[in-house]
């Protein structure tokens, strides 16, 4: 099972536009983390958000968390052709448990 | 430098054969994890492991096997028992509670 859910699945927006990418989840959590994926390569750490926290932003990033709804949110401002990539949400659940589940993810296509 | 390492980037595989993919860490981490990638799944839990000679099965573990006997190696086997191991085979590893470091990937086609 997928804990993170992404919407919407796809994402096409004109370079300077900004993309807002959904995750909503199940269960309570530790802490909420954003990956980007180029194609055909490893996922790279993006930013992280606990469970504690509502907003967090990082250069062009900006990520919220709504733990009453279960959601996150994250926002990619002035977007740029080089942001074109997958984006996947995970869930670092509560307790001793290191175990990190992903969604399916949003694919992102940022045209020039 | 630091980093996590996954060998080989290409494998192929006869039908039957069982085939070890290879995950290395130098980050001092003591989670690590093993993901598998088709088009349009997401990423899927393989295995995980917390320390040293202990690991959990994740939602996908059926046909795959896992050891831990050193903190930087953490090599999946995917079994003949696995019916579809085509896919990309994602390696991770992460400190508690903080984010995880991906390798390169491995991409296993069955011949």
């Amino acid at each position: 099972s997928q804990q993170g859910e992404e919407d919407p699945q796809a994402l096409s927006i004109q370079e300077g536009e900004n993309a807002t990418m959904n995750c909503s989840y199940k269960t309570s959590i530790n802490n909420l983390q954003w990956y980007r994926q180029n194609s055909g390569r490893g996922l790279v750490h993006l930013i992280l958000i606990r469970s504690n926290e509502r907003e967090k932003h990082s250069g062009r990033l900006r990520v919220t968390l709504d733990t009453s709804k279960k959601s996150s949110s994250l926002l990619i401002t002035a977007s740029r052709a080089a942001d074109t990539a997958s984006y996947f949400c995970a869930t670092g659940p509560t307790g001793a448990n290191s175990k990190l589940t992903f969604g399916k993810g949003i694919t992102l296509s940022v045209r020039p | 430098d630091g980093g996590i390492t996954q060998s080989p980037k290409y494998l192929f595989r006869k039908e039957g054969q069982n085939v070890t993919l290879s995950c290395e860490q130098n980050l001092n981490h003591d989670a690590m994890y093993w993901y598998r990638q088709d088009p349009g799944q997401g990423l899927r839990l393989i295995y995980y492991s917390q320390i040293v000679n202990d690991f959990q099965k994740g939602d996908i573990a059926e046909g795959y096997s896992v050891s831990r006997e050193k903190k930087e190696s953490f090599p999946l086997t995917v079994t003949s028992a696995q019916k579809n191991p085509t896919a990309f085979y994602l390696c991770a590893s992460s400190l508690p509670g903080l984010e995880a470091y991906f390798g390169p990937g491995t991409r296993l086609t069955v011949l």
